[in-house]
């Protein structure tokens, strides 16, 4: 199992660029999300999704779009970057049921300038 | 979800018991007390978690408080590969719900 995947890596954008943050998980968890953490401070939930077909918004969603077609895939659209995006974002996935343990990929540590 | 106090930093002597204490004073009957670490920049990971009784795992301890108040995630021979930020949190056993990170406790295991 590969668990939980992010690409990129690292990604440098320009202000009112859009890009997509891709996340795949190989595990069949229904549950996925993605969370944001700026320096020093805890994960922030941007948004997050218990099923194929079906999204919610998380504490900080704006400016952010997810989509989630299949289990396996939960990508997050930046649609217009801007500086205060700048972070290091975490998608994460998990079983349904007790103890709803979280797998969280390695990160994408973004840059807008 | 309940909120969750922890202090924002410890050290500790490598090969000591790491106690990592936390608050969670408004803590409902039916919330579960998490605990995740996060070594340097990696994604977080799950540790321990448990509801009234106390627990053990093949990475640590977890004492709850009689009257689940606080809470103590016990490291017994902390390495320094143990060095991270640790989280506690606390929400309902209910499937969908969300965890909540706050800024969690530095731990500094020291050579």
């Amino acid at each position: 199992n590969a668990g939980v995947t992010q690409t990129p890596k690292f990604q440098v954008l320009k202000t009112g660029q859009s890009m997509t943050l891709q996340c795949a998980q190989d595990m069949n968890h229904e549950y996925m999300s993605w969370y944001r953490q700026d320096p020093g401070m805890g994960l922030r939930l941007i948004h997050y999704s218990v099923g194929a077909g079906i999204t919610d918004q998380g504490e900080v969603p704006n400016g952010y779009n997810v989509s989630r077609s299949t289990t396996e895939d939960f990508p997050l659209r930046l649609l217009s970057a801007a500086p205060s995006q700048t972070s290091v974002y975490f998608c994460a996935s998990s079983v349904t049921h007790p103890p709803y343990e979280q797998y969280f990929g390695p990160g994408t540590r973004l840059t807008v300038t | 979800d309940a909120k969750t106090t922890q202090p924002p930093s410890m050290d500790c002597a490598e090969g000591r018991a790491a106690n990592l204490p936390c608050n969670h004073s408004t803590i409902s009957g039916n919330e579960y007390v998490y605990w995740y670490r996060q070594i340097h920049s990696q994604g977080p990971q799950y540790i321990i978690h448990g509801l009234k009784n106390n627990e053990t795992n093949e990475m640590a301890s977890l004492i709850i408080t009689e009257d689940r108040k606080s809470s103590t995630l016990i490291l017994p021979h902390a390495t320094l590969r143990d060095t991270a930020v640790y989280y506690c949190i606390v929400r309902p056993d209910n499937y969908g719900q969300n965890f909540v990170f706050g800024p969690g406790t530095r731990l500094s295991v020291l050579p």
